[in-house]
């Protein structure tokens, strides 16, 4: 079955505390990206890889970090939380420009307190 | 240029009815316009798209209408179903990769 699979579903954190966010796929896609989802403002992309290796800036990269070592795995950073950080966070894949779907995980939802 | 505007915010429609929601954008180099539906607690999903060279396409009870001069696309959901409550957004990008989203629209069908 095609996935998309983040961890964690859930988080509550303090600020200042690094953290991580998992994302992982399974369809061999090339494409991954990283958005948060807050109320009124819709979906803003954070990051996106269009390869191992080849990660760029999306719209609202501040405060965030990724890394594209394998090509299934796309971790979101976060070295510093901060209360302005929590959203409900979504990891993408696309396999190419041919189709321009794009496939979400399920989504984390971060407090930072 | 690169915003996508979507209205209404939110919708409220009885079942039966025909919800529809709007898109306008202003960059004419757009060339791809999926529409993406959200049930809570989920990712989005592909619910349809469409490319300039068409007005109109229809997949089931859901219909794009787009009008290339005025630059704006909406959504029309036919014989609404209190399961077609969701959030809906509409998005559009010039190359399939990156695409521009509307901020959504929270549809309610009352039974």
């Amino acid at each position: 079955e095609a996935q998309v699979t983040q961890n964690p579903r859930y988080l509550i954190t303090v600020t200042g505390k690094k953290l991580t966010v998992t994302c992982s796929q399974n369809m061999n896609h090339e494409y991954m990206s990283w958005y948060r989802q807050d109320p009124g403002l819709g979906l803003r992309q954070i990051y996106y890889s269009m390869n191992v290796e080849v990660t760029d800036k999306g719209d609202v990269p501040e405060g965030y970090k990724v890394s594209r070592k394998e090509k299934r795995n796309f971790p979101l950073i976060l070295e510093s939380p901060s209360p302005n950080q929590t959203s409900l966070y979504f990891c993408a894949t696309q396999a190419g420009t041919n189709t321009g779907e794009l496939f979400f995980g399920e989504g984390s939802r971060l407090t930072v307190l | 240029q690169q915003q996508v505007k979507q209205s209404p915010q939110s919708l409220i429609v009885q079942k039966g009815g025909i919800p529809i929601i709007n898109c306008a954008y202003e960059n004419t180099a757009f060339d791809y316009f999926p529409w993406y539906q959200q049930f809570p607690g989920k990712g989005p999903a592909l619910l349809i798209a469409i490319r300039p060279d068409v007005s109109e396409k229809k997949e089931g009870r859901f219909t794009i209408s787009f009008n290339k001069s005025a630059k704006q696309f909406s959504l029309h959901i036919m014989d609404s179903q209190p399961g077609d409550s969701a959030t809906y957004f509409c998005a559009a990008s010039r190359r399939n990769y990156q695409l521009i989203w509307g901020a959504g629209t929270k549809l309610i069908i009352k039974p």
